[in-house]
This record gives C-alpha cells, structure tokens and sequence, in this order.
C-alpha cells in the first residue's frame, strides 16, 4: 500500500493519559499535516510539516498536544493529560510540494480516539 | 483570514439528476480551491482543483466544479448523480503564504434511487 498509513486506528484512553499516534505518508512527499475531525465538521487544521520543519501550528491547539517529524518521514502527534473534549477522529494528510501550485494533499484513514 | 463556507448540510437529489453543491470561499489574494470526498468509514479523497486557468475544472468520477470569481464561489457539479456518489464533500481553500488547507464544515449529499 503507498497510501497515507496511520495507527492505531482507533485508540481508547482513561482521561488523563497520554496517547501517541503514527503517520506515514507518501514516501516523497515532503509536506505532512495533522487535522481533527469531530462528528459533523471539516477537518481542523493542527499543524504541518515541511521535511522535519514544523512550519505552523494552530493557535486552537492546547499545550498538551505535540508533533514531530524528527528525519522528514513519519510524524508523530502526542496528546498528553487527555480530555474527554479530546475524543476525535485525527487525521494526517501528506503532498509533494514540487511548485508553489501543483499540489493537493493525500490523507490517511485516521486514527480515531476516544477519551473515558 | 481565508475561509469556505458550505451553506448547506444536506443536498438530496434523484438519481439520473445533476447535483450540485455549493462552497464560497474568502481569501486575501487569488484562491486556490479544492474539493474532497469522504465515504463512510474512509479518508477524505481528492477530487478535483482550481488553481488558474479555466473556470470550469473536471475532476475525478465525472465531477466538476465552475469558479466565478464575482460570486467567490466555486460549486461542485455532476451532470447525473449515482446512488454511489452518496457521501460527505469538503470544499478547502489553500493559504497560498503558508500552504495550511482550510476545510468548510461538509455537505451529505444523499442520491436517491
């Protein structure tokens, strides 16, 4: 499969637990975002990646949420202290940025997460 | 700041009949507009883009959008729907400073047979 790849796909948590989710996007493709989607609503933008440059993060997101992409491949989104507000399905998406118009982004399935 | 709006929630339409669903955008320079598709229990899928060019895009599973630039709108098309084409669309602008995608909140569109 050389889509969007992300796990768990589903994650169950008490409140108050820290939860780490995985994507790996197209192998080339040196953009990668993260989103959360609630039920009913577009996807939130929460940040993104250029390479391993973390170019811009959401005002929206808390202190308790993080992401890197240490070697510009995988990326990782770590919430920590989870809330029952928290409870979402995240998604990541990835592009190849080759000029400034020619892109659109791919996503992954999603990792759904619900917070008890 | 950049947005779309997707007015409605819900576009019920007759299978064999051409659909339409409408997004209107707001961005500080020109826009780059895109529509998604997202079937039940998948990821968001891409469907088809304007960035320059012709006002009327074609795009994937016979879908098109037409961009009026008077109107900030860019409305998504098919000439006759499926039962199969039944599933949430997303309308997205582009942020052309900082490539950040924006979503509208979603319209179901639902094709009855």
């Amino acid at each position: 499969d050389t889509g969007v790849s992300q796990n768990p796909r589903h994650k169950i948590t008490k409140r108050g637990q820290n939860v780490t989710f995985r994507c790996d996007p197209i192998s080339e493709h040196n953009r990668l975002y993260w989103y959360r989607q609630t039920l009913g609503q577009g996807p939130e933008f929460l940040t993104y990646f250029q390479n391993e440059a973390q170019l811009e993060k959401s005002r929206l997101l808390s202190d308790r949420f993080s992401a890197e992409r240490p070697k510009g491949s995988f990326s990782t989104l770590e919430i920590q202290r989870t809330e029952q507000g928290d409870s979402a399905m995240y998604l990541c998406a990835s592009s190849l940025n080759l000029d400034r118009v020619d892109e659109f982004l791919f996503f992954g399935s999603g990792t759904q997460l619900s917070v008890l | 700041a950049q947005s779309v709006a997707q007015p409605e929630d819900q576009v019920n339409v007759a299978e064999g009949n051409p659909l339409t669903v409408k997004c209107t955008y707001s961005v500080s320079g020109n826009p780059y507009l895109f529509w998604y598709v997202q079937y039940p229990n998948r990821g968001l899928q891409f469907l088809l883009k304007y960035i320059t060019g012709d006002n009327l895009v074609k795009g994937s599973y016979g879908f098109e959008a037409e961009f009026n630039k008077s109107q900030t709108s860019f409305h998504l098309k098919k000439p006759s729907a499926l039962v199969s084409d039944s599933a949430l669309y997303f309308c997205a602008v582009r942020d052309i400073r900082t490539y950040k995608y924006i979503f509208g909140t979603g319209t179901r569109l639902k094709v009855l047979a």
